[in-house]
């Protein structure tokens, strides 16, 4: 079946620090992959996706490589800062008909501090 | 643009108490969600639409019902609540059909049921 892999938290960081957190996936077609972000209290919001391989996902600073030899997206971003405390989802989804469902990690606490 | 709104925002139930859950979006998506959030789970899907009148199970459906009688709204119905049920349920909608889209997530219902 389909499934994704991120590193256990939490994360701690200091400001400006690097951030790396790691996501692997398994599935049986060529799937599209994200990343989400749920800030304290809120839903989760779209962060960035690829959707073929080789693709970079980027927003806010953040960024993700799609690589299919590896079978992984990993998040990263050069100078964390206090608000992006929260907690990150990688995620993927089916393309083709029918698949409508994301297969989500179980989430990567990150807390930067000052 | 309001997006995906979630109603109650909070709730606490006694055992055995039934309630249900309110979704509702304004963006003409097809698909619509149900998930719930535990700590250390990640997001698991308990049902879902993938359009007017129609609904499948996820991978956690048991002890919930849904129904999608208009394309906005999506409602989760609890007919007898047990603790194992405390958690925080989120909805989210998506309109791709080829995989490349996310989802637009509610900002989430807290239910403790005690």
């Amino acid at each position: 079946g389909n499934s994704v892999t991120q590193m256990e938290g939490p994360v701690t960081l200091s400001e400006e620090a690097f951030l790396t957190i790691n996501c692997t996936y398994t599935a049986t077609g060529y799937p599209s992959l994200f990343w989400y972000v749920q800030y304290p209290g809120e839903g989760l919001q779209l962060l960035l996706k690829a959707t073929k391989a080789d693709d970079k996902g980027s927003n806010k600073g953040f960024e993700a490589t799609y690589r299919k030899e590896t079978t992984s997206f990993h998040l990263e971003k050069g100078s964390v800062q206090v608000s992006d405390s929260a907690v990150y989802f990688c995620a993927l989804r089916l393309s083709g008909a029918g698949s409508y469902q994301l297969t989500f990690g179980k989430g990567t606490k990150l807390s930067v501090i000052p | 643009n309001a997006g995906v709104t979630q109603t109650p925002k909070f709730r606490v139930l006694k055992t055995g108490q039934s309630m249900t859950l309110l979704c509702a979006q304004d963006m003409n998506h097809e698909y619509m969600y149900w998930y719930r959030q535990d700590p250390g789970m990640g997001l698991r899907l308990i049902h879902y639409s993938v359009g007017e009148g129609t609904t499948a199970k996820g991978e956690v459906p048991d002890g919930y019902n849904v129904s999608r009688l208009k394309k906005q709204n999506f409602l989760l119905g609890l007919e007898s609540a047990a603790p194992s049920q405390t958690s925080v349920y989120f909805c989210a909608s998506s309109d791709y059909h080829s995989g490349q889209g996310g989802y637009t997530f509610g900002s989430g219902t807290r239910l403790t049921v005690v």
